[in-house]
């Protein structure tokens, strides 16, 4: 069974912390993604890697890094964190593609909660 | 960034049709239509994908216009447990100029 495992299902941080949020994958992905979800905002894209050590910035890379030393791990980085990161944030993976050819594997979403 | 538009919600009965439908003006040549369902407390998961014209499977259809700029999922006979969100996808992440929706709230009712 193919599985996208998220260090944390929920998370409490205090300002101004350096917040690290860990994905795996085990299906060999070259796709993976960090997404966040906000009521009534939908599904917003923040980062994405098409392979080791490559990122690309998504819809709302503000306040966020990423590091992908290796295939199966994508991890995303809150520098600093502040109360408007409290979110929804969800990882994905699929095969290579530019055209969404592959569906996307998705985790079961960490609740960050930023005090 | 253009985004697809869905409807924010709708309501259905047990054992109806829904067809909801995703507008997408802007869709690219090569670009895939894909759906997602997500339950509360979950990852979206997959439900659908299709390029032009009609595709079925054991959960739904997606009818899909000769001009592609809009695409419908069809959810047959729902039940309760077909209560979630859905999502369309145009495109993939990141190359898209299209990206995902603010998703479609389905409630199913007795």
């Amino acid at each position: 069974d193919v599985k996208v495992t998220q260090s944390s299902r929920y998370l409490v941080k205090r300002t101004g912390e350096k917040v690290f949020l860990e994905c795996v994958q085990d299906m060999d992905h070259e796709n993976m993604f960090w997404y966040r979800q906000d009521p009534g905002l939908g599904l917003r894209l923040i980062y994405f890697s098409y392979d080791v050590k490559m990122k690309e910035k998504g819809d709302i890379p503000e306040g966020y890094s990423v590091s992908r030393e290796k295939k199966e791990r994508f991890s995303l980085i809150l520098e600093s964190a502040s109360t408007n990161q409290t979110s929804m944030y969800l990882c994905a993976s699929s095969l290579p593609g530019t055209s969404g050819e592959n569906e996307q594997f998705f985790g079961p979403g960490t609740r960050l909660t930023v005090l | 960034l253009a985004k697809t538009t869905q409807p924010i919600s709708m309501d259905s009965y047990e054992g109806q049709e829904v067809n909801i439908t995703c507008s997408h003006n802007n869709i690219a040549t090569n670009d895939y239509i894909t759906w997602y369902q997500q339950f509360p407390s979950q990852g979206p998961r997959f439900i659908i994908q299709g390029y032009k014209t009609k595709v079925t499977n054991e959960v739904a259809s997606l009818f899909i216009p000769a001009d592609r700029k809009s695409s419908t999922l069809s959810l047959p006979r729902v039940s309760l447990s077909d209560t979630a969100v859905y999502y369309c996808l145009v495109g993939e992440a990141g190359y898209s100029t299209l990206t995902f929706g603010k998703g479609t709230m389905l409630l199913v009712s007795p």
